[in-house]
């Protein structure tokens, strides 16, 4: 059974850096069989896709945090990691791993992580 | 990246009704469409991906159509345990979510 688990401080200090940490059990993340993403929830925005990591390194950011955004991957750990830099009050979200189908399995989310509260105050 | 509206964004039904969600894109695309389940404090559940296309271990009372820009999930009988919010998201550009539709129990 695979199960996706997110780590990280509930709580950032405005300007710093979000880091979350997905851990991955049941499933080796160092296959080509799928995409590895973060997403986040607001009441505000609702579901907002921040980028993925694959196996080779591959990486795919939304556009709108591109510019602040690192997602990375120890696969020694069978991890994958989020870095968001210089981050304000509207960062603050519930932020979901999740692993992504694709090709001849179809394309989804279809395993998610149970999300970490991430509150970005002073 | 194409744009994800849901109709309505919310509706009370009674169990046993037959229920349908519309999601519009604001370009055509391809089948890469997939509808989730959301109950409080839980992650989203896929229900359906590629448009029509049944997730393991979804009940077969919740199906997929469309093509184009027009998409649409239905629920053939509502039971007490569909009471949620129902996302739907694109593949095609970026990976977007639609707003949501929230289900009631009458």
């Amino acid at each position: 059974q695979v199960q996706l688990q997110e780590s990280g401080p509930g709580l950032v200090t405005p300007s710093q850096t979000l880091s979350l940490t997905c851990t991955v059990s049941g499933d080796s993340i160092n296959t080509g069989d799928y995409y590895w993403s973060w997403i986040r929830q607001t009441p505000g925005k609702g579901l907002e896709w921040i980028g993925y990591i694959y196996f080779s390194g591959k990486t795919y950011y939304n556009p709108s945090l591109k510019s602040r955004l690192t997602v990375s991957m120890d696969t020694s750990k069978n991890q994958f990691s989020l870095k968001l830099t210089s981050v304000t009050a509207a960062d603050t979200a519930m932020y979901y791993c999740a692993r992504q189908t694709y090709g001849g399995d179809g394309y989804a989310f279809d395993i998610w992580g149970q999300g970490t509260m991430v509150t970005v105050s002073s | 990246a194409i744009q994800l509206t849901q109709s309505p964004a919310s509706l009370s039904a009674s169990v046993g009704d037959r229920v349908t969600i519309t999601c519009r894109a604001s370009q055509g695309m391809t089948s890469a469409l997939a509808w989730y389940q959301q109950k409080p404090g839980r992650p989203p559940k896929v229900l359906i991906h590629d448009a029509s296309t049944l997730a393991s271990g979804v009940p077969s009372r919740f199906s997929g159509s469309g093509s184009g820009t027009d998409f649409t999930l239905t629920i053939s009988s509502l039971q007490p345990e569909d009471s949620a919010t129902y996302y739907c998201q694109q593949f095609n550009s970026l990976f977007t979510f639609g707003p949501g539709t929230k289900i009631n129990i009458k």
